[in-house]
Parts: structure tokens; sequence; C-alpha cells
């Protein structure tokens, strides 16, 4: 079983929507992480969380919120959708216990707003 | 200016050489991390191999190596023996200061294609 999931892999919504996307990880990590890629782009954090009720602003988090309801869920909300959200949205964890401190990163959800 | 800088938006590699990808970073501090992640056309990011900027030696992780020239501030991933496998798109990503939970800053990839 993978260890950092995501829900669901693939939405195709409509302007003005609220979208919800999941991230649950059975690692164990204290911190997680959201990034969107855009085509032909690097990842960009949006936010992150070292521990559960610790929420970060990233380099993009406007249009977006998060929910850290448990030390291995990390919910990615997009209050009102609007077309230039259209990305990959990647979570990630790393464990703030190790040295090098290595983020692993679920399969993505894949979002289309129409 | 951008902190993460990788030139080479594609590249062509014949299967069983050796084949290196670039990455230049900028940072101003003194403690830092440098990470390459390999992403196949799945989509999912797969961590590579790390660099510590007080690491002496060139880290190495079995085909992968990295070139880590601190005062060029270069950090460049060198695959050996290339199979049809590693055709995909990596980038290089720099954590900045001591906090090991600072966020990771990516550069914009290379896609690696690997002929047969």
């Amino acid at each position: 079983d993978a260890d950092v999931t995501q829900t669901p892999r693939n939405r195709i919504t409509k302007t003005g929507k609220r979208i919800m996307l999941e991230c649950s990880q059975t690692k164990g990590h204290d911190r997680m992480y959201w990034y969107r890629q855009d085509p032909g782009l690097g990842l960009r954090l949006i936010y992150y969380s070292f521990d559960v009720k610790d929420i970060n602003k990233g380099e993009i988090s406007d249009g977006y919120s998060v929910s850290r309801q448990a030390q291995a869920k990390f919910s990615l909300s997009l209050e009102s959708a609007i077309p230039n959200q259209t990305a990959l949205y990647f979570c990630a964890t790393s464990d703030s216990g190790t040295s090098v401190n290595e983020q692993f990163f679920g399969p993505g959800t894949r979002l289309t707003v129409l | 200016a951008q902190k993460i800088t990788q030139t080479q938006p594609g590249m062509f590699v014949q299967e069983k050489e050796a084949v290196t990808l670039d990455c230049t970073y900028d940072t101003s501090d003194q403690s830092y991390g440098l990470f390459w992640y390999k992403q196949p056309s799945s989509g999912e990011m797969i961590f590579l191999i790390y660099q510590g900027s007080y690491d002496e030696q060139n880290a190495t992780e079995g085909r992968y190596s990295l070139n880590f020239q601190k005062a060029r501030k270069s950090a460049n991933l060198v695959i050996s023996a290339s199979q049809l496998g590693d055709s995909a798109m990596y980038f290089c990503a720099m954590r900045e200061g001591n906090n090991a939970g600072n966020m990771l800053t990516f550069g914009g990839g290379t896609r690696l294609m690997v002929k047969p």
C-alpha cells in the first residue's frame, strides 16, 4: 500500500465550485505539505504544517485553505475554484527527526477547472 | 532572482552512457540542502539523492551521484549507465537554513530521454 495517498486522483470541476483535496499518510511523519505543479514547471509550495494545529502559508497560498485534521491527514480546499487553479497537486510528508528530512510525495491529483 | 536554475529543458542520452543534468542555485545561507527528484510520465515524485552544504564528499546513491561545486553554486546530477527507465523529468530543489522543515524550492526541471 502507498505510504502517501491522495484523493481524488483526478477531478474536473466548474468555476466557482468548492473543492477539497485530501491527503493521508501512514509514514508517521509529523510534517505535511501541499504543492502545485503547472505544465512544464517545477513544484510551488501552497501550505505546510509542522504538526497538528500548525499551519503555515507557502509561496502561493492565495485562493487556498488547508486543514490538518490529524497527524496523518492534511486537506487542501479551493473555496471558489478558478481556471488558473488547473494544475497537478501534490501532497508530501517529511520526518523532522531525520537529518536529511527528505519529502515523500503522494501520487498527485490532477485538477481541471472549467 | 531564480533560486534554482536548470538550464536544460530537454536532453537525449544513449542507453548505457552517462549523463549530467545541470543545476545552479542561489542562496546567502551557509546551511542548506540540495535534492534531486525524478518524475516519470506516471507523475509521481521520487526522491533520488541529497547533498548537504557542509558535506565534504559528493553524495552517491547507486547509479546517481551529485557533483557538488560549492564555490560555483552548482549541484549537477550524474546518472551513470543510463537505462530506458531513466526517461523522465528531473527536478533539482533546495532547502535553505538550519531548520530541516524549511520549504523546498524547485527548479523548472529537465526532461531526459534515453535512446535505445
